[in-house]
């Protein structure tokens, strides 16, 4: 089945405690990005992947880390998360970037 | 920049109501839009797509959406809403021959009273 895969769905974390939320996608598709859902303000872009060792900042990339070292995979990393990063984390996958989206089942993020 | 404007933020609407949401865009040249779905609790969905063609747009569950180029317009519609339309709705554009981007508006909540 075709799928993009993230991993947690929930993490409550401390205030500087490095994470990482993992994504995998099946479908062979270049393109991966990680998006922000907070109330009111949509989807935010947080970084971009275009392909392999590809990555690029989105809008809201300030405190995130990303890597490309495989296809299927486009790990985020918050290096010093701070409570300002609670939010609701999707992946998304695409043969390229204008093409439509599948997206991860989520990652509810707390920090406290 | 290009920028996607969805005018309505919350719509409350009765079973078999006929639906409009509307969405503009701001990019002058050729673009790819798209309408996507989020049930409560899950991920974002595509509803309908337009990349050329036709202007009218059948997606699922009845979905509809019409690209009115002269306007920066992509309005979804359907005839006749379920309850289980109830959902979060994103317009979302590509700039297409620019980048890869793609521009999501900040979402419509629909609620439909049984």
């Amino acid at each position: 089945e075709a799928q993009v895969t993230q991993n947690p769905r929930y993490l409550i974390t401390v205030t500087g405690k490095k994470l990482t939320v993992t994504c995998s996608q099946n479908m062979n598709h270049e393109y991966m990005s990680w998006y922000r859902q907070d109330p009111g303000l949509g989807l935010r872009q947080i970084y971009y992947s275009m392909n392999v060792e590809v990555t690029d900042k989105g809008d809201v990339p300030e405190g995130y880390k990303v890597s490309r070292k495989e296809k299927r995979n486009f790990p985020l990393i918050l290096e010093s998360p701070s409570p300002n990063q609670t939010s609701l984390y999707f992946c998304a996958s695409s043969f390229y970037g204008a093409t439509e989206a599948f997206f991860g089942q989520g990652t509810r993020l707390t920090v406290v | 920049a290009q920028s996607v404007s969805q005018h309505n933020h919350h719509v409350i609407l009765s079973e078999a109501a006929s639906l409009e949401l509307g969405c503009n865009y701001s990019y002058g040249g050729t673009v790819n839009l798209f309408w996507y779905v989020q049930y409560p609790g899950q991920h974002l969905q595509l509803l309908l797509k337009y990349f050329s063609g036709d202007p009218l747009v059948k997606g699922i569950k009845g979905f509809e959406a019409e690209f009115i180029k002269s306007k920066f317009s992509f309005n979804l519609r359907k005839p006749s809403v379920q309850w289980s339309d109830t959902a979060e709705y994103f317009c979302a554009v590509n700039a297409r021959n620019r980048d890869d981007k793609i521009i999501f508006g900040k979402g419509t909540r629909l609620h439909i009273l049984p």
